[in-house]
């Protein structure tokens, strides 16, 4: 068993439509959680950055954490044609040995116009 | 705002040639990371580096090395290369290691294995 699972999806939205994108994990050192946006052929691209647990929000979106458990997930309000892509979340430890980051698979996702 | 910048962003080695990979972080960032991403794969960590010393060790591969120089770039060496070495290499780069750090990511380099 992976540490992170995630659905891979696809998933197909309409426009204007709220998204849940979400992830579990087994590992209990992690610390920081992290959600990346990849576009095809493209470098991740950091979304939201979250320590512990709590919520954070920027603008469309929202970054949920709840360790006890071992639960994160991601909402984007709203939803545009241009969220189109695939979803990763990431984690991490805060010890030596721990910095580097264990993604789950990613999500796919579709907004149609 | 300046980003993390790899290249070459496309390279084609036959099977046992050698590849050298470049990374230069985010100015003032002084760890960078190594990531290998295949077909259809989340990205799986290699290799880490903070203030030029090897910090943590992934899944690397005993062909492959990598160093970090004193202007905090990184690259990465790879020998007697496989079909199986055919992925996306991602450096990504933070400030510090404190708190897991922020890792930001350069566009990647396609690397393809004939």
């Amino acid at each position: 068993q992976k540490e992170v699972e995630q659905d891979p999806g696809p998933l197909s939205v309409p426009e204007g439509a709220i998204v849940s994108l979400n992830c579990t994990y087994s590992n209990s050192a992690f610390q920081y959680f992290m959600w990346y946006r990849q576009y095809s052929r493209k470098g991740p691209e950091l979304l939201m950055y979250t320590y512990s647990s709590g919520n954070k929000e920027d603008g469309r979106f929202t970054a949920q954490v709840d360790k006890s458990s071992k639960y994160i997930s991601l909402f984007i309000r709203d939803s545009q044609p241009s969220d189109s892509a695939t979803y990763l979340c990431a984690m991490s430890g805060s010890g030596a040995g721990s910095y580097q980051l264990t993604f789950g698979k990613g999500t796919k996702l579709s907004v149609i116009p | 705002a300046a980003g993390v910048i790899q290249s070459p962003r496309h390279l084609i080695k036959e099977k046992r040639e050698t590849a050298t990979l470049k990374c230069y972080p985010i100015p003032r960032h002084d760890t960078v990371y190594w990531y290998q991403q295949g077909p259809g794969q989340d990205p799986q960590f290699l290799i880490s580096f903070y203030e030029k010393m090897q910090s943590d060790k992934g899944s690397i591969p005993d062909r492959f090395s990598a160093q970090q120089f004193s202007d905090y770039h990184s690259e990465l060496n790879m020998s007697s290369l496989e079909l199986g070495d055919s992925a996306l290499y991602f450096c990504a780069s933070s400030l510090g290691r404190a708190g897991g750090g922020e890792q930001y990511f350069g566009p990647g380099t396609r690397l393809t294995v004939t």
